[in-house]
């Protein structure tokens, strides 16, 4: 089956950028029908998400994070990463990358849900 | 503040029946289908219940997923000590432009 798996540092300093990595694997990123979403939780609290990437490069992101977010996709290594900017003590959390599916009836998203996550990374943000 | 809101705790004794509500607005659940998400203590969490109350495989009929209008219900039955975690509803939301929104958690603890 699809699993899932983020990498990248662990501390990153206030005002740099965090960056992360997702690996599939057991299954194709450019498989039609999936996108491929990052997810956060910040210590304690619940889970807020970040934004999505389809496999043809398509993104969209969470308006609250928009201008600061990146979602790029690399098919051929079957991975999707993501770049936050500016981060600041409040973007300390734990990052996941999760996989939503779509059942679509002419062209228009009828349901949706994530699954499979990654087991998550913890990013810090400290100097 | 989440979007959609559930009470923060919940509890109930071994073979017990404990309901976990999600309240949203017309803009998310009320259009949207509900999704509910299962996080045992230091684990991802993991896909519950989808499309308001169909089960992934392997997901034991003991967990149910109902909704109505703007609110829905995750629905545990013959409680087990394993069920103690933390439970999180889930819908797309079509306002400013769309998000995903979720609900704060609720912990459920088997007394």
């Amino acid at each position: 089956q699809v699993q899932l798996q983020e990498s990248g540092p662990g501390l990153v300093k206030p005002s740099q950028t965090l960056s992360l990595t997702c690996t599939v694997s057991g299954g194709s990123i450019s498989s039609g029908g999936y996108y491929w979403s990052w997810i956060r939780q910040h210590p304690g609290k619940g889970l807020e998400w970040i934004g999505y990437i389809y496999y043809s490069g398509s993104t969209y992101y969470n308006p609250s994070l928009k201008s600061r977010v990146t979602i790029s996709v690399d098919t051929s290594k079957n991975q999707f990463s993501l770049k936050l900017s500016s981060v600041t003590a409040a973007d300390t959390a734990v990052y996941y990358c999760a996989r939503e599916q779509r059942i679509t009836i002419f062209g228009v998203v009828s349901r949706n849900w994530f699954d499979p996550w990654g087991q998550g990374t913890l990013v810090t943000v400290s100097s | 503040q989440s979007v959609l809101t559930q009470p923060p705790s919940a509890s109930g004794t071994p073979g017990q029946r404990v309901t976990i509500s999600c309240s949203g607005s017309s803009s998310n659940i009320g259009s949207n289908t509900v999704n509910w998400y299962q996080q045992l203590p230091g684990t991802a969490p993991k896909l519950l219940i989808y499309s308001n109350n169909q089960r992934p495989s392997g997901v034991p009929d003991r967990f149910s997923g109902s909704k109505s209008g703007t609110s829905a219900s995750l629905a545990i039955s013959g409680l087990q000590s394993e069920d103690e975690a933390d439970y999180y509803c889930a819908a797309w939301d079509d306002s400013l432009n769309g998000s995903w929104v979720f609900g704060g958690g609720t912990k459920l603890t088997v007394l």
